[in-house]
């Protein structure tokens, strides 16, 4: 079975620090599309990075970067330069069907940024 | 903001009585998914819709239909609703040949 674990239910850090959430999956896909979504308190899912398992270059979005570990599938997102705006429950995702692209989340990890 | 509203934004409705829940998108894209999202199991995908009138379960589907007449609605529609469908409903959209998907605000359902 195709799983997402995301280990931290809860983190909290300052402003302006680096804070990095992770999360594994499985999969004996060899080619696929990993992601993270954001849901402030207003509750809108937003697409934050995507990653693509074939690509060796861990993706960059601004402030938000992810490091890739294909081997040991881990799929970890760094944010940098911490922002109040950034607290907000985080998801990884996975698409269970490559074709259809149903996607797995993860339990959520809930990131508070502190003043 | 990718063009996808859901109707209603919130709802209570008491153990028994059928539920329909819209999703409108105007993109035109094809295909539409629908998930639940409840404490500690992130979102969960109900049914998807791959085009017009073709559709197909995801993992939790039992008590769930869905119909798709045209491209822009794909509607949800709990037959006999019972409060384990107390949840919050998320439509999402995705482009052919795109692998992102995006979502619409969520409509919360309370079942009584």
């Amino acid at each position: 079975a195709q799983t997402v674990t995301q280990s931290q239910p809860e983190m909290s850090v300052q402003e302006a620090e680096t804070v990095t959430l992770s999360c594994t999956y499985d999969t004996s896909e060899s080619n696929y599309y990993l992601f993270w979504y954001k849901q402030p308190p207003s509750r809108q899912m937003i697409l934050v990075i995507r990653q693509e398992a074939y690509k060796q270059q861990n993706a960059t979005e601004n402030r938000f970067s992810v490091n890739f570990q294909k081997a040991a599938k881990s799929f970890s997102l760094k944010i940098s330069d911490s922002q109040l705006g950034d607290t907000a429950m985080y998801f990884c995702a996975f698409p269970r069907d490559q074709g259809a692209q149903k996607l797995v989340f993860g339990q959520g990890t809930r990131l508070t940024i502190n003043p | 903001d990718a063009g996808i509203t859901q109707s209603p934004r919130h709802k209570v409705t008491e153990t028994g009585t059928p539920v329909t829940l819209r999703c409108h998108q105007t993109e035109n894209h094809r295909y539409m998914y629908w998930y639940r999202q409840d404490p500690g199991h992130g979102l969960r995908l109900i049914h998807y819709s791959y085009g017009v009138k073709d559709t197909d379960k995801g993992e939790v589907s039992d008590g769930y239909s869905v119909s798709r007449s045209k491209t822009e609605d794909f509607l949800l529609t709990l037959e006999s609703a019972t409060s384990s469908q107390t949840s919050v409903y998320f439509c999402a959209i995705r482009e052919g040949g795109v692998y992102e998907q995006y979502f619409g605000p969520g409509t919360r359902l309370t079942v009584t």
